[in-house]
């Protein structure tokens, strides 16, 4: 059962143009939601993250939005530029000690000139 | 800080040998974590470590060991190769302290089994 649903698998977008991408979550229990961002050939790196206590976290061109009701988190990439391409992944943990993180499928992005 | 450090970046192996795939750490962190990295599946926990001696399965743990004998290494072993492990192998580790600390990553291993 995949408790984060990540969507789309794949985007293209335009240089300039905005990118989205979006989480649904299951378990009511998560209360922490990073954004991770992989380039090929290297490991996921922490891109930006939210608390379920805050409806918008704005990151320079990345935005993350919150929306607690609806079990659901997004990213924004505006401007999205040819050195956004890469594969974005949605998480969610709980908190306190360790804390399993549980990963979407990902989304591959391209941004073409 | 080189931070987290993997070996090797790939592998080939035949079905039925066994490998270890290293994993260390300069940054005194006490969580560490291994993933594999299928397409269409995301990042699935196979094993992780909440300190030295101490370790717990995650999502998928089957044909796998670990040992935490010092805070900087987590090693993986494969037991006996199967072709359903060709995968790309991530090492991660974040410290203890604070609210939900973030992962750091290594750039993992490429693993085939023939």
């Amino acid at each position: 059962q995949q408790q984060v649903k990540q969507s789309p698998q794949s985007l293209i977008v335009q240089k300039g143009g905005i990118s989205i991408i979006n989480c649904a979550y299951e378990n009511t229990a998560f209360d922490y939601f990073p954004w991770y961002q992989q380039f090929p050939g290297k490991g996921p790196a922490l891109l930006i993250a939210i608390r379920p206590d805050v409806s918008e976290k704005k990151e320079g061109r990345f935005t993350i939005s919150f929306n607690k009701s609806a079990k659901q988190f997004s990213l924004h990439i505006m401007d999205s530029q040819p050195g956004d391409s890469a594969t974005y992944f949605c998480a969610a943990s709980g908190s306190g000690g360790y804390q399993k993180v549980t990963f979407g499928i990902g989304t591959k992005l391209q941004v073409i000139p | 800080n080189a931070g987290v450090t993997q070996t090797p970046k790939f592998q080939v192996l035949k079905t039925g040998q066994s490998m270890t795939l290293q994993c260390a750490q300069d940054m005194n962190h006490e969580y560490m974590s291994w993933y594999r990295q299928d397409p269409g599946m995301g990042l699935r926990l196979i094993h992780y470590s909440v300190g030295a001696g101490i370790t717990d399965q995650g999502e998928v743990p089957n044909g796998y060991n670990v040992s935490r004998s010092t805070t900087e290494d987590f090693p993986l072993r494969l037991l006996s190769a199967a072709p359903s492990q060709t995968s790309v192998y991530f090492c991660a580790s974040s410290p203890s302290r604070g609210w939900n600390q973030p992962q750091h990553f290594g750039d993992g291993t490429r693993l085939s089994i023939l």
